[in-house]
């Protein structure tokens, strides 16, 4: 119940396509959904965050949807870059203090020039 | 640039040293974590303080012994490691409390290899 699960492991798109990445939770205790990036050599690093009763967010180019009744939300990137070259790993949270966050497996995102 | 600042960044010890990774933040968070990731794999939890008590030990073993002297210092000391522990130790803080945010704000790392 704890597990987050995440898709695709990796994924390669061209300059200027979209990205989606799914992510899928069993636990209802999950109150907040957060999508952290991570470049090689650095610490993650928040992108976006979403709580269950909105149904999507907007940041730029970085979109979450949320599916509260399927239990699933994904990331989508908008116009990807090579710059957005990096490991994406979606979360849960239940909240309550502090963060006791549950990573998705990751997603290494790979876009091409 | 981090806020939350590790060191060292690198780390070369045998499996008889002793040695300690150190973090420091000074963004007035009163939780401050330790996480090892593996290569190609999400952070794990390794240990959670909350207003400088220790509130979560993920059953890691004791050759692991983290220590917060205050609220912006987190160590980790480690003795008798092996191998398998060679990854990347990441720190991290957030609030200790209010409304979730699901941010918790990582460190760089420091990327610990065992002989």
């Amino acid at each position: 119940q704890q597990q987050v699960k995440q898709s695709p492991q990796s994924l390669i798109v061209q300059k200027g396509g979209i990205s989606i990445i799914n992510c899928a939770y069993e636990n209802t205790a999950f109150d907040y959904f957060p999508w952290y990036q991570q470049f090689p050599g650095k610490g993650p690093a928040l992108l976006i965050a979403i709580r269950p009763d909105v149904s999507e967010k907007k940041e730029g180019r970085f979109t979450i949807s949320f599916n509260k009744s399927a239990k699933q939300f994904s990331l989508h990137i908008m116009d990807s870059q090579p710059g957005d070259s990096a490991t994406y790993f979606c979360a849960a949270t239940p909240g309550g203090g502090f963060q006791k966050l549950v990573f998705g497996t990751g997603t290494r995102l790979l876009v091409s020039p | 640039d981090t806020e939350v600042t590790q060191t060292p960044k690198h780390l070369v010890m045998g499996m008889t040293n002793k040695k300690s990774l150190k973090c420091e933040q000074h963004m007035g968070h009163r939780a401050m974590y330790w996480y090892k990731q593996k290569a190609k794999k999400p952070p794990e939890l390794m240990f959670v303080y909350s207003y400088e008590k220790l509130s979560i030990n993920e059953s890691v073993p004791s050759r692991f012994s983290p220590e917060c002297p205050n609220s912006s210092l987190l160590n980790l000391h480690l003795h008798a490691l092996q191998p398998e522990d060679s990854a990347l130790y990441l720190c991290a803080s957030s609030q200790a409390s209010g409304p979730n945010t699901g941010e918790l704000f990582f460190g760089e790392g420091s990327r610990l290899t065992v002989l």
